[in-house]
C-alpha cells in the first residue's frame, strides 16, 4: 500500500534559526511529489512539484529536494509568518493523491 | 477573484439529514477532486471527476455522491449524515489528470458538523 509520513509532527523554531521537514514515501510508482503548505482554518496551498530524484525547487526561504525515497523541505532563516502545517503529497499514477500527516512548524520572534 | 471556491463554508446539521456542499473553478482546469480531513488534519481524496467523469472513486460510503453538472462545478451530496462525517471537506482542482502538471489548488473548505 503506498504510504507517506513526514517527520517530525511538530516542530517550534526561533526566527532566524534554519531546520529541515522531511517526507518519506513507498509507493509503487512516483509520477511527482508536492508540497503544500496550509494555514488554519484555509485550504492547502501548492508550494512545489518534484519529478525526480535530485531534483531541486526554491522559492524564498523554503527549497525542496528529492531523493528515490524521500524529500527534504529546507527553511532558511525562517520568519514568524513562515508558521503553518507543512504538508506533502505523492501522484502514484493511478491518477491518486496520497497525502502525509504533515508537519506543524511554529516560528517564535 | 476566488480561484477555487465552496458554499457553505460552515454547515451544521442533524444525523439523518441530507446536505449538499457546492463546488466551482473558474480557472479552466479538467480536474476535480473532493478531499475529506479528519480531526487528526489527515487529508484524504474521496473523489475525482475528469471532464464530468468519475475516475476515483476510494473507500467512501455511497452515501456520498459526487454530481458534476459541468466542468467548472463539482457538488458533493451527502446522504443519512452520521456523526463521523464531521469533517473538513475540501474541492480542488488541477489542469489535466495524467498531466505531469498535476498541481492541484484547493478551495477554503467547508467545515461539517453533525450533531
Amino acid at each position: 500500500e503506498d504510504q507517506v509520513t513526514q517527520s517530525p509532527e511538530a516542530l517550534r523554531l526561533q526566527e532566524g534559526e534554519s531546520s529541515s521537514l522531511n517526507c518519506s514515501y513507498t509507493v509503487s510508482g512516483l509520477r511527482g511529489l508536492f508540497w503544500y503548505r496550509q494555514d488554519p482554518g484555509k485550504g492547502p496551498e501548492f508550494l512545489f512539484t518534484l519529478y525526480s530524484a535530485g531534483e531541486e525547487k526554491e522559492k524564498e526561504r523554503l527549497k525542496a529536494t528529492l531523493t528515490k525515497k524521500e524529500s527534504f523541505l529546507h527553511i532558511t532563516a525562517p520568519k514568524p509568518e513562515d508558521s503553518a502545517t507543512y504538508l506533502c503529497a505523492v501522484d502514484n499514477y493511478g491518477q491518486n493523491f496520497v497525502f502525509g500527516p504533515g508537519t506543524r512548524l511554529s516560528v517564535l520572534p | 477573484d476566488t480561484a477555487v471556491s465552496q458554499t457553505p463554508k460552515y454547515l451544521v446539521t442533524q444525523m439523518g439529514n441530507d446536505k449538499s456542499i457546492k463546488c466551482e473553478q473558474n480557472l479552466g482546469h479538467d480536474t476535480m477532486y473532493w478531499y475529506k480531513q479528519d480531526s487528526k488534519k489527515f487529508l484524504k481524496i474521496m473523489f475525482s471527476y475528469n471532464n464530468k467523469e468519475l475516475i476515483i472513486n476510494e473507500t467512501v460510503p455511497n452515501r456520498f455522491s459526487p454530481k458534476s453538472p459541468d466542468k467548472a462545478h463539482l457538488n458533493l451530496h451527502i446522504n443519512s449524515l452520521e456523526l463521523g462525517d464531521s469533517a473538513v471537506y475540501f474541492c480542488a482542482s488541477s489542469p489535466l489528470s495524467g498531466s505531469p502538471y498535476n498541481e492541484q489548488f484547493f478551495g477554503p473548505g467547508t467545515r461539517l458538523t453533525v450533531l
